[in-house]
């Protein structure tokens, strides 16, 4: 990857409602968009991620969706939950990964 | 599965000594290591890769010969901090892939809080 974007840098969400968090990339050799939550001193854990041959991919609260033609891929949370609250990052690339600058998610009981 | 370690977790030195961190997966083989700098509340900056038996690639803006990495084996990784000065205080996460488990994925290790007085 070459350069990542990553939108909002911060995020507040009332519990049970929705949080979308949006990336933009530039390298179209790119085929791996993982998605890494990290909270606070901790190491980041991925918690989905899509390769470029699929469009959307969910998992239980958790989906992503991608549009290599765009250069664009977003993380959808739904029901919200206090224990969501967390930095996110988006990555893109192949072997190796760059990653976009983060979002600070805060989930509102 | 796909467990990495990091050590140590933290540590405190005086400006001039080495440093050495060292990263292991723990229950695959990685064939692929990352080490990665974070700055508080920033991004992962990539610091260099590492394929085992071979020499690591280096980002660009990174001295090899400050942060000397060697990948030894298929299951342990070590960066070392040479000669470490104040502004080489940060947070440093090494990372791991392997064929075995999920081809590019990298998984974490918890990092090492390196902080030089």
């Amino acid at each position: 990857g070459e350069n990542v974007e990553q939108h909002p840098s911060t995020l507040s969400v009332q519990e049970g409602d929705s949080a979308v968090i949006k990336c933009t990339y530039s390298d179209s050799a790119s085929n791996y968009f993982p998605w890494y939550k990290q909270e606070l001193g901790k190491r980041p854990q991925l918690i989905i991620d899509i390769r470029s041959n699929v469009g959307e991919k969910k998992d239980q609260r958790i989906a992503v969706t991608l549009n290599k033609t765009a250069k664009h891929f977003s993380l959808h949370i739904t029901e919200t939950q206090p224990e969501d609250s967390a930095v996110y990052f988006c990555a893109e690339g192949n072997e190796k990964l760059t990653f976009g600058t983060g979002t600070r998610l805060t989930i509102i009981p | 599965g796909a467990v990495v370690s990091q050590h140590p977790s933290r540590v405190i030195c005086k400006s001039g000594t080495s440093v050495k961190i060292e990263c292991r997966s723990l229950d695959f083989q990685a064939t692929t290591m990352f080490w990665y700098r974070q700055f508080p509340k920033k991004s992962l900056m990539l610091m260099a890769t590492s394929n085992e038996g071979s020499k690591a690639t280096y980002e660009q803006g990174v001295e090899k010969d400050k942060f000397l990495i060697n990948h030894a084996s298929l299951t342990l990784s070590t960066l070392t901090v040479t000669s470490a000065h104040p502004e080489d205080s940060s947070f440093y996460i090494c990372s791991a892939s392997g064929r075995a488990v999920r081809g590019e994925t990298q998984y974490f290790g918890p990092g090492t809080r390196l902080l030089v007085l």
